[in-house]
């Protein structure tokens, strides 16, 4: 079966860097999204992202954070100069054929910024 | 008020036993209806899906909308040890964005 696959697993940084997470969506999909989830809270939307443009983003996606679809498999959350509360769990998912359609997810990456 | 409401529990219930996890809404504008399931440390897992009212089976799982009570529910029968995680119920609109917001979710214990 099909599956959203995320690397690395785990990712530990120091509070400045910058950190690059990757994702490799399901293969025939066409919408990628990322989310994050901060332990014990809600899984919260960043942005999504269609035809090589970010078609949705919320109000944690800010300069700080940036999109990429190098190539045709891979996609990836860039966070620039990271902080403390930028810990979290990031999650990819991918959608096939429609914004409506639902969302799979992949396993997650694990950041932790000290 | 939040959009999506969802007792975090933890709800602990015997192996066997009738588990039923639900959640509130605000926004009349939600009509597609999803559960996951999500085990300590790993991503959401789709387990059902639903457009607007109505309800869904699935083996052992059903999937319950009221829209005019804005509440969702699933129900998991002969709850198995392995059932054991956390259930987040989500929600999106149509017309605009679809992208889901999702409650906090509900721990799950099943004990044998």
């Amino acid at each position: 079966e099909p599956e959203v696959t995320q690397t690395p697993s785990h990712q530990v940084t120091q509070m400045g860097q910058e950190v690059i997470l990757r994702c490799v969506p399901i293969s025939n999909h066409l919408y990628f999204y990322w989310y994050r989830q901060i332990l014990g809270q809600k899984v919260e939307f960043l942005v999504s992202f269609y035809n090589n443009e970010i078609s949705e983003k919320s109000e944690i996606f800010d300069d700080q954070f940036s999109v990429e679809r190098p190539d045709g498999s891979n996609f990836t959350l860039k966070i620039r100069s990271t902080k403390l509360e930028d810990s979290a769990m990031y999650f990819c998912a991918s959608s096939g054929g429609g914004l409506q359609e639902t969302q799979y997810f992949g396993p997650g990456t694990r950041l932790l910024v000290l | 008020q939040k959009e999506v409401e969802q007792d975090p529990g933890p709800l602990s219930v015997p192996e066997g036993a009738i588990v039923s996890l639900n959640c509130t809404y605000s926004n009349s504008a939600f009509q597609y209806f999803m559960w996951y399931r999500q085990y300590s440390r790993k991503g959401p897992e789709l387990l059902m899906y639903t457009y607007s009212s109505g309800n869904k089976e699935d083996g052992r799982f059903t999937a319950q909308v009221d829209k005019s009570s804005k509440y969702i529910s699933l129900f998991i029968r002969d709850s198995q040890p392995s059932d054991s995680a956390t259930y987040l119920c989500a929600m999106s609109a149509t017309g605009g964005s679809y992208i889901p917001t999702f409650g906090r979710g509900t721990s799950l214990i099943v004990h044998p």
